[in-house]
């Protein structure tokens, strides 16, 4: 079936490293991917997404790249600040649209 | 412009009690979607509705949870008799239409003791 593994957390970094969170994904056909993110009491909201190949998903200094040979759609930020601290959820949508299947999520703790 | 609302935040219930868990799409969002989320495990969908009608109720488990999305009013998520196993933090979404991007809620944290 159709699933989303990220790598466990907390991701502890300092402000202005680089951030990685790897996200692959298992599905049948051409999924879209997503990246979401939980900032502290507060709901999901879309970072980013790509809906095919070798596309690129990119918004606040955060990109992904949907990647079919390796079934990875990993995030990225060259420089990270405090307020990026929140939690990462990747996630794909392989037929009905509102049926997002999420990995279990990323924390991330941004140290000044 | 007020996000998706959801009350209460925390919600505490023994086994065996109900649970009601209610949620208030985005203005002009006619369409709702409740997800759960089990502790360590990523948010999986339960049902989808619009007003009066459910679409699609896939995720749900066949027993002990309803929803409704009445003309007037919240959505509301009903889970009977509750057991340990229900405790999850619990979201609701909301979009324009079946096809555009859904906009979460802060969730609701159900603990059964």
């Amino acid at each position: 079936g159709n699933s989303v593994t990220q790598m466990e957390g907390p991701v502890t970094l300092s402000e202005e490293a680089f951030l990685t969170i790897n996200c692959t994904y298992t599905a049948t056909g051409y999924p879209s991917l997503f990246w979401y993110v939980q900032y502290p009491g507060e709901g999901l909201q879309l970072l980013l997404k790509a809906t095919k190949a070798d596309d690129k998903g990119s918004n606040k200094g955060f990109e992904a790249t949907y990647r079919k040979e390796t079934t990875s759609f990993h995030l990225e930020k060259g420089s990270v600040q405090v307020s990026d601290s929140a939690v990462y959820f990747c996630a794909l949508v392989r037929d009905s649209s509102y049926k997002l299947i999420f990995g279990s999520g990323t924390r991330l703790l941004v140290r000044p | 412009n007020a996000g998706v609302m959801q009350n209460p935040r925390h919600l505490v219930r023994r086994r065996g009690q109900e649970a009601r868990l209610r949620c208030s799409p985005m203005k002009g969002h006619s369409h709702v979607y409740w997800y759960r989320q089990l502790p360590e495990e990523g948010l999986k969908f339960m049902v989808y509705l619009q007003k009066e009608n459910i679409i699609d109720e896939s995720g749900m488990p066949k027993e002990r949870f309803s929803a409704e999305f009445p003309k007037e009013g919240p959505s509301i998520l009903r889970i009977q008799q509750v057991v340990r196993g229900d405790s999850a933090a619990y979201f609701c979404a909301s979009s324009v239409d079946w096809d555009s991007p859904l906009h979460f809620g802060n969730g609701t944290r159900l603990t059964v003791t």
